[in-house]
């Protein structure tokens, strides 16, 4: 089973900066990866798709980009909204393995 | 607009089993994947299972066979997750959610709203 890895677990950021989550999969999955945003207390939100396509409504300050087995989310000017946890996902084969999450904090 | 909405939250014994829903509206429920993820308190997202409601064919996490049943109800469009012989550890959060693409594998797009599973004695 393919397995992602992001890093780091956790990280603190100040309003205006610009913060880069990473995903590595164990082994190389194309393009098929997401992004999600989780707040407490709420079901996931899709962020990015297809490891670069910005889903509808999303702000234009995330951006995803990556291929193979190496993947980036950027957040371009944080928002202090922005304070979450972050999960990337493939969808390669089965199982669609989650990322074991990031969680940001604002300072 | 699309909407997945789910059953209420449950509470069992350990050994029971528990049935959760996920009712679909907004679009055609046969050319959408629905999959199952869970999250336990504290911790990150698991994935647990898929279903091609147009087929019925299915695949589910390894660490979970034998006990995860997933099934679609065309004429409700609606899928069912029903997990067996529970323990404490899957007390958490089921979600369900759509797969963004049509008839293929993909990413979630839109999520239930969650629905806590809760195993104690």
């Amino acid at each position: 089973a393919i397995q992602l890895t992001q890093s780091p677990s956790s990280l603190s950021a100040s309003v205006g900066d610009r913060v880069t989550i990473t995903c590595r999969a164990s082994q190389g999955i194309s393009t098929a990866l997401a992004w999600y945003q989780q707040k407490p207390g709420k079901a996931p939100k899709l962020l990015i798709y297809d490891a670069s396509s910005l889903e509808s409504g999303v702000p234009s300050r995330f951006s995803g980009s990556g291929s193979g087995t190496d993947f980036t989310l950027t957040i371009s000017g944080l928002q202090t909204e922005d304070s979450a946890s972050y999960y990337c996902q493939h969808f390669k084969n089965y199982p669609h393995a989650f990322g074991q999450g990031t969680r940001l904090e604002i300072k | 607009q699309v909407q997945l909405v789910q059953s209420g939250a449950e509470v069992k014994k350990p050994g029971a089993s528990v049935k959760v829903s996920c009712k679909t509206y907004g679009y055609t429920f046969t050319t959408h994947y629905i999959q199952w993820v869970r999250q336990a308190p504290g911790q990150g997202l698991e994935w647990m299972g898929i279903i091609n409601p147009n087929d019925g064919t299915k695949s589910y996490a390894q660490q979970l066979q034998g006990r995860i049943i997933i099934t679609g109800d065309k004429s409700t469009s609606t899928v069912y997750m029903e997990l067996s012989s529970l323990r404490s550890e899957d007390t958490a959060v089921y979600y369900c959610a759509r797969d963004g693409a049509v008839l293929r594998e993909s990413y979630c797009d839109y999520w239930g709203q969650g629905t806590l599973v809760t195993v104690s004695s």
